[in-house]
């Protein structure tokens, strides 16, 4: 079972930034952040991944709450084509841990 | 560089009829996985590969269900018989190592009328 609670869609204005909650209160010190993205009719796409500190990449940033409890993803400046389905994932680094998929979060990003 | 390729893109058959999907991973990603999505869901893994091994296959049916991946690289995913149930998007993802970020394929979607 999935081990986060996301909303089940958003909208985002374009242009504008686009936040994207996730809760993971059962987190355990060793389980990572994993967020991936799923523009219809494509498989799902890697965006990011922390532990404990804030991650930036060229796509998004990637913001966790000091008790790592919660995260949040931003798209800083949100366009059409970021409109897809947001999956925030909990997975450990041991060597038997694949991601574990739940609904995620459908953003639509409406010009 | 090439991603990871799935064939084919759509399928149609009849109910207890055979399928087969294809995946070539990414040169060089020694972890493959298969993933099965059903409409409005996220994916829920059915197998994964270490190079030739599956070393995680708990969730894969595997009465109707089976999987191959001869030589460590390409895999192939059979269903025989199918059943109406079985109508979903097959995504094939492949990793360098395991833990690291999965890539996945455009994935093959699969009608079982």
């Amino acid at each position: 079972d999935a081990k986060t609670t996301q909303p089940p869609s958003m909208d985002c204005a374009e242009g504008r930034a686009a936040n994207l909650p996730c809760n993971h209160s059962t987190i355990s010190g060793n389980e990572y952040v994993y967020w991936y993205r799923q523009i219809h009719s494509q498989g799902p796409q890697y965006i990011i991944h922390g532990l404990k500190n804030n991650e930036t990449n060229e796509m998004a940033s990637l913001i966790i709450t000091e008790d790592r409890k919660s995260s949040t993803l931003i798209l800083p400046h949100a366009t059409l084509r970021d409109t897809a389905v947001y999956y925030c994932i909990v997975r450990g680094n041991s060597g038997n841990t694949p991601l574990v998929f739940g609904k995620g979060t459908r953003l639509s990003v409406i010009a | 560089e090439a991603g990871v390729v799935q064939s084919p893109r759509y399928k149609i058959i009849e109910k207890k009829q055979p399928v087969a999907f294809w995946c070539n991973p990414i040169s060089g990603h020694n972890t493959l996985y298969w993933y099965l999505q059903n409409l409005g869901q996220g994916p829920e893994l059915l197998i994964r590969y270490e190079n030739e091994e599956a070393v995680d296959d708990s969730q894969l049916p595997k009465d109707r269900f089976s999987a191959e991946r001869l030589k460590g690289v390409d895999s192939t995913l059979k269903i025989q018989p199918a059943e109406l149930g079985d109508s979903a998007v097959y995504l094939c993802a492949s990793s360098l190592v395991m833990n690291t970020e999965a890539f996945f394929g455009q994935g093959t979607r699969l009608t079982v009328v």
